[in-house]
């Protein structure tokens, strides 16, 4: 596709609930990241993927996060059993190689809302 | 303290102002610096890389200073639409560059 994909836009979901949201990175770029982004916060990191290998997610914050990329390129990330404070938007971006030195792009992200 | 700060603002100033934002970050092994824009409801967007020696991009300059661990992002003749949150980054290499985010600065430009 053109840019970074992510779905859904938006997610309500009940505490306690399982969730997964989803990113679609540019074709053929070998990187990708999640962050979280609280309101009135810069992003935080999660986790971050160099083609179908989970290389650091030493942000995730608790063991109820999870993410994977099984083929290199879809990836989700897995909430479970939510709770008020995973509330933010989740932001996907991604890098065409691994040389930490590139653009990254970014998707719309998905706004979690936990009740 | 934060690997990356920056003073979340807000710099309210006229139209055609020149404003500056400072950046300081604490791993001095960092590799590689930006500037990210993000306008309100939207997602981060590069504004430019920032070079050892300094650079420029029409009206912004982005200086690197080593020794004292900071970025600068520099704005001449201010217009309404640069009204955004400016994202000071820095790559820190661990196993991995990994871009890490400040918190971001708040500008907002008025007539």
């Amino acid at each position: 596709g053109a840019g970074v994909s992510q779905s859904p836009r938006y997610k309500v979901a009940k505490r306690g609930q399982d969730v997964a949201l989803r990113c679609d990175p540019i074709s053929g770029h070998v990187s990708l990241f999640w962050y979280q982004q609280a309101l009135g916060q810069g992003p935080e990191f999660l986790t971050y993927f160099q083609n179908e290998a989970q290389l650091d997610k030493s942000g995730l914050p608790s063991d109820r996060f999870f993410a994977e990329r099984p083929e290199g390129s879809v990836s989700t990330l897995k909430i479970q059993r939510t709770q008020q404070e995973d509330s933010a938007v989740y932001l996907c971006a991604s890098s065409l190689g691994g040389q930490g030195n590139e653009k990254l792009f970014f998707g719309s992200g998905t706004q979690l809302s936990v009740l | 303290r934060k690997e990356v700060e920056q003073d979340p603002g807000p710099f309210n100033v006229p139209e055609g102002a020149t404003v500056a934002f400072n950046c300081t970050y604490s791993n001095s092994a960092s590799q590689s610096f930006f500037w990210y824009r993000q306008d309100c409801r939207k997602e981060p967007k590069l504004l430019m890389s920032v070079y050892s020696s300094g650079n420029e991009d029409g009206r912004f300059t982005a200086q690197l200073n080593r020794a004292s661990q900071y970025i600068s992002l520099l704005i001449r003749d201010s217009k309404l639409s640069d009204s955004a949150t400016y994202l000071c980054v820095v790559n820190k290499r661990g196993g991995s560059y990994i871009p890490t985010f400040g918190r971001g600065t708040s500008l907002i430009v008025h007539p």
